[in-house]
């Protein structure tokens, strides 16, 4: 499978637990966007990153959030001391260049959906 | 600040009848147009886009229109199939990322 890999598809935690997200992007492709999608809503990114560079981080909480893209290894969105709110769908996308120059759509993975109980 | 606006929920339509999905933008610095369909439990996969240097791009049974002066996209599908009943998201580059309206559920009956 060629595609998106993100992984686990399904996290539940505890409030006060440690969520991680894992996502692989598709072969060739060295930009990893994050977006997450609240219920009955659109996505709404989160933060734009290339091998080992945070590009865009605009649309993370200042908070508890943080996420990397090492330069071996998936792209990791880490969620600290997790809450009831953080319940959703996290959904990463790749693309081979830096998508708004080359106006390439992004490729989504099937996403990680955290519960929080 | 809702940039990307998909003001109807749902939409139903009979099978090879012509499905619209209708979606407004706000900001005058977006350029660049994305429609993507997403199932339950997958990821949103790419439909079709369009530049607004053009008023009109088709891809098969998928036609989108872009009136710039109205900040307005529609999504056309025709015939529309059972297996095109999913979520559409409208979606445009704004700076380094995508901009999501809120989606339309699309059924199609047979």
């Amino acid at each position: 499978n060629a595609g998106v890999m993100q992984n686990p598809r399904h996290l539940v935690r505890r409030r006060g637990q440690e969520a991680r997200l894992r996502c692989s992007p598709m072969k060739g492709h060295s930009h990893v966007y994050w977006y997450r999608q609240l219920p009955e809503e659109g996505l709404k990114f989160m933060v734009y990153l290339q091998k080992e560079n945070i590009i865009d981080e605009s649309g993370m909480p200042k908070e508890r959030f943080s996420a990397e893209f090492p330069k071996e290894g998936p792209s990791i969105l880490r969620i600290q001391q997790v809450v009831r709110g953080d319940s959703a769908a996290y959904f990463c996308a790749s693309s081979p260049r830096r998508g708004r120059l080359s106006n390439q759509p992004q490729h989504f993975g099937d996403g990680t959906r955290l519960s929080i109980l | 600040d809702q940039q990307v606006k998909q003001n109807s929920p749902s939409l139903s339509v009979q099978e090879g009848r012509i499905s619209i999905l209708n979606c407004d933008y706000t900001n005058s610095m977006f350029d660049y147009f994305l429609w993507y369909k997403k199932y339950p439990a997958e990821g949103p996969t790419f439909l079709i886009s369009i530049s607004s240097i053009k008023d009109k791009n088709e891809d098969g049974r998928f036609t989108v229109f872009l009136n710039k002066s109205a900040k307005h996209l529609s999504l056309h599908i025709v015939p529309s199939q059972p297996g095109d009943s999913a979520v559409y998201f409208c979606a445009a580059w704004g700076g380094n990322k995508l901009v999501f309206g809120a989606g339309t559920i699309l059924r199609v009956k047979s």
